[in-house]
């Protein structure tokens, strides 16, 4: 198993492109999520879907949108990148509906827009 | 919605001493409380756990500790090695919030040989 899978590792955008952040698991797991990570600020959690075919809004959920793609896939999308979503995005999943079970993370995607 | 202040922001020790992290969370609805550990480069992991219902965990060399009144939980990490250097958060979860965790900033171990 793959575990949770991220795409791209990396990622350089100017002011106001747009791109999408991929994320898939392979655990047949419920409950999928989108973090960013600042320095100092621990983990924020963005968007998250708690079964398929719904999402719910997180903490930091404006200059983002998502879509729970079938059960194995999450994506994040930013519509017109700005320079404070310079961030490292985390994917992570978790078996239970309610989100009581362990969150295993993927590898992240550093993103730096310009 | 829930606060969660983690101490100190980096902690270094002598190898086989022990390390103490803590935590402070603001809701008293939160009933589950993970820690992770991020090694450079790599998302983060759960190490330990811990419910409302419980005071203590143990895992080997390291513990969580809760204090419900208190509203404060902390990891434990006895005899430490250089492989234990690594970021480590703690979280918190509350029942009425089901999928949403809320993250302390991070502690940054580094444990010297």
């Amino acid at each position: 198993n793959a575990g949770v899978t991220q795409t791209p590792k990396f990622q350089v955008l100017k002011t106001g492109q747009s791109m999408t952040l991929q994320c898939a698991q392979d655990m047949n797991h419920n409950s999928m999520y989108w973090y960013r990570q600042d320095p100092g600020m621990g983990l924020r959690l963005i968007y998250y879907s708690a079964s398929e075919g719904t999402t719910d809004k997180g903490e930091v959920p404006n200059g983002y949108n998502v879509s729970r793609l079938n059960k194995r896939e999450f994506s994040l999308r930013l519509e017109s990148a700005a320079p404070s979503q310079t961030s490292v995005y985390f994917c992570a999943s978790s078996e239970d509906l309610q989100g009581r079970g362990e969150q295993y993370f993927g590898p992240g995607t550093r993103l730096t827009v310009t | 919605g829930e606060n969660v202040e983690q101490h100190p922001s980096t902690l270094s020790v002598q190898e086989g001493d022990s390390a103490v992290i803590k935590c402070t969370y603001s809701d008293s609805a939160s009933n589950y409380f993970p820690w992770y550990k991020q090694e450079l480069g790599k998302g983060p992991q759960l190490i330990i756990d811990i419910r409302s219902n419980v005071g203590e965990k143990k895992d080997q060399r390291i513990a969580v500790t809760l204090n419900k009144t208190a509203k404060h939980f902390s990891l434990h990490i006895t005899e430490t090695q250089p492989e234990d250097s690594a970021v480590y958060f703690c979280a918190a979860k509350g029942i009425y919030n089901f999928n949403k965790f809320y993250f302390g900033s991070g502690t940054k171990l580094n444990v010297k040989p």
